[in-house]
């Protein structure tokens, strides 16, 4: 089953303490992004990855980080996390960018951030 | 910048059609039209998608003017199941610019 899996589904961290919100999916989708939605704003990009090795910033990567050394995998990482990082955090994929491939999303991390 | 312009939100009566209307007056002639949901703070679900003509899919039809300036999905049947945000999007033409962006969408609420 074609499937972009999230982990953790929900988090309750506190200030500056690193963590990771990995995703994954099992399509071989060459393009990955990941979305905050909050209340009010809908969803926002963060960042995004073309390919292996190739990433980039989104409207809203202040605090974020990224990487992509496989392709099935684009972890997001918050290195010091902050109040207002408190979000509901998305991961998509498809098979590439470009029109007319569907984009798959994950089923949400929340994340709360005291 | 939004892309596309969505009425914040719609009632429905159960068993109607439900026609959700999008504007998206600078499309680009290779650009693609996605419908997607979410309920609740689910993850966006996939409905359908076209270029220039209609299309028709389990879930939904889609209808694109013949200019391509705006679109309406169409729940032929709506359910109680089917009370959700619904947003419309299109791929940015700005070369670079690689994200989708999602508007604030409608929020359709069925009616029983």
């Amino acid at each position: 089953e074609a499937q972009v899996t999230q982990n953790p589904r929900y988090l309750i961290t506190v200030t500056g303490k690193k963590l990771t919100v990995t995703c994954s999916q099992n399509m071989n989708h060459e393009y990955m992004s990941w979305y905050r939605q909050d209340p009010g704003l809908g969803l926002r990009q963060i960042y995004y990855s073309m390919n292996v090795e190739v990433t980039d910033k989104g409207d809203v990567p202040e605090g974020y980080k990224v990487s992509r050394k496989e392709k099935r995998n684009f972890p997001l990482i918050l290195e010091s996390p902050s109040p207002n990082q408190t979000s509901l955090y998305f991961c998509a994929s498809s098979l590439r960018f470009y029109s007319g491939n569907t984009i798959y999303f994950g089923e949400g991390s929340w994340l709360t951030v005291v | 910048d939004a892309k596309t312009t969505q009425p914040p939100s719609m009632d429905c009566a159960e068993g109607r059609a439900a026609n959700l209307p999008c504007n998206h007056s600078t499309i680009s002639g290779n650009e693609y039209v996605y419908w997607y949901r979410q309920i609740h703070s689910q993850g966006p679900q996939y409905i359908i998608h076209g270029l220039k003509n209609n299309e028709t899919n389990e879930m939904a039809s889609l209808i694109i003017t013949e200019d391509r300036k705006s679109s309406t999905l169409i729940l032929p049947h709506a359910t109680l199941r089917d009370t959700a945000v619904y947003y419309c999007i299109v791929r940015p033409d700005t070369s670079g610019t690689y994200k989708y962006i999602f508007g604030t969408g409608t929020r359709l609420k069925v009616l029983a």
